[in-house]
């Protein structure tokens, strides 16, 4: 079946550690992004890559960073710089066709910060 | 300009009632309106879009309104079941060499036996 695969689902860290979140799509989908949600905020763009080996910020990149080295990848790490990385962090992949306007989500990841 | 404002927060219907979400944009660019329904700890699934050129879209017990000189619409679920309960965001995206989203703020909603 074709679909987004997130890991881990749940995930914690000690404050000062550097965390990856890994996102993994069979969709044969050349956009993907990434996205964070926190209750009553609905969700915020951190990054998105259109294709592989370039990728842009969204409007809340800071204390993130990215890569898309493969098609199917898209990693993101949370490093120490985010001051409030407890949240949920899903990730989406779409075509780039402008005549198919459809985001397809993973499951997600939850990160907690001890 | 690039907000989407989603109310209510949040939502209680009985069994068989009509659940209505609003939503409102300001950003004329945007040619595509989804809803995608949630349910806890998963990742949403578009439920249901429309383009600008349609007033209204139906699919099954869900339907979208769209108002284009007012700048609104809003997702109707009429007969709702207790397994509608999830939280519903609308979002409004323009393309621009990729999608851009902007996602509502979600709207919770709770359907009683």
């Amino acid at each position: 079946d074709g679909g987004i695969t997130q890991s881990p689902k749940y995930l914690f860290r000690k404050e000062g550690q550097n965390v990856t979140l890994s996102c993994e799509q069979n969709l044969n989908h050349d956009a993907m992004y990434w996205y964070r949600q926190d209750p009553g905020q609905g969700l915020r763009l951190i990054y998105y890559s259109q294709i592989v080996n370039d990728f842009q910020k969204g409007d809340i990149a800071e204390g993130y960073s990215v890569s898309r080295e493969k098609k199917e990848s898209f990693p993101l790490t949370v490093t120490s710089a985010q001051k409030n990385p407890t949240a949920f962090y899903l990730c989406a992949s779409s075509v780039r066709d402008p005549g198919a306007n459809v985001l397809t989500f993973g499951a997600g990841s939850r990160l907690t910060v001890l | 300009q690039q907000q989407v404002k989603q109310s209510p927060q949040s939502l209680i219907v009985q069994k068989g009632g009509i659940s209505i979400i609003n939503c409102a944009y300001e950003n004329t660019a945007f040619d595509y309106f989804p809803w995608y329904q949630q349910f806890p700890g998963k990742g949403p699934a578009l439920l249901i879009a429309i383009r600008p050129d349609v007033s209204e879209k139906k699919e099954g017990r869900f339907t979208i309104s769209f108002n284009k000189s007012a700048k609104q619409f809003s997702l109707h679920i009429m007969d709702s079941q207790p397994g509608d309960s999830a939280t519903y965001f609308c979002a409004a995206s323009f393309y621009s060499g990729t999608y851009k989203y902007i996602f509502g703020t979600g709207t919770r909603l709770k359907v009683l036996a």
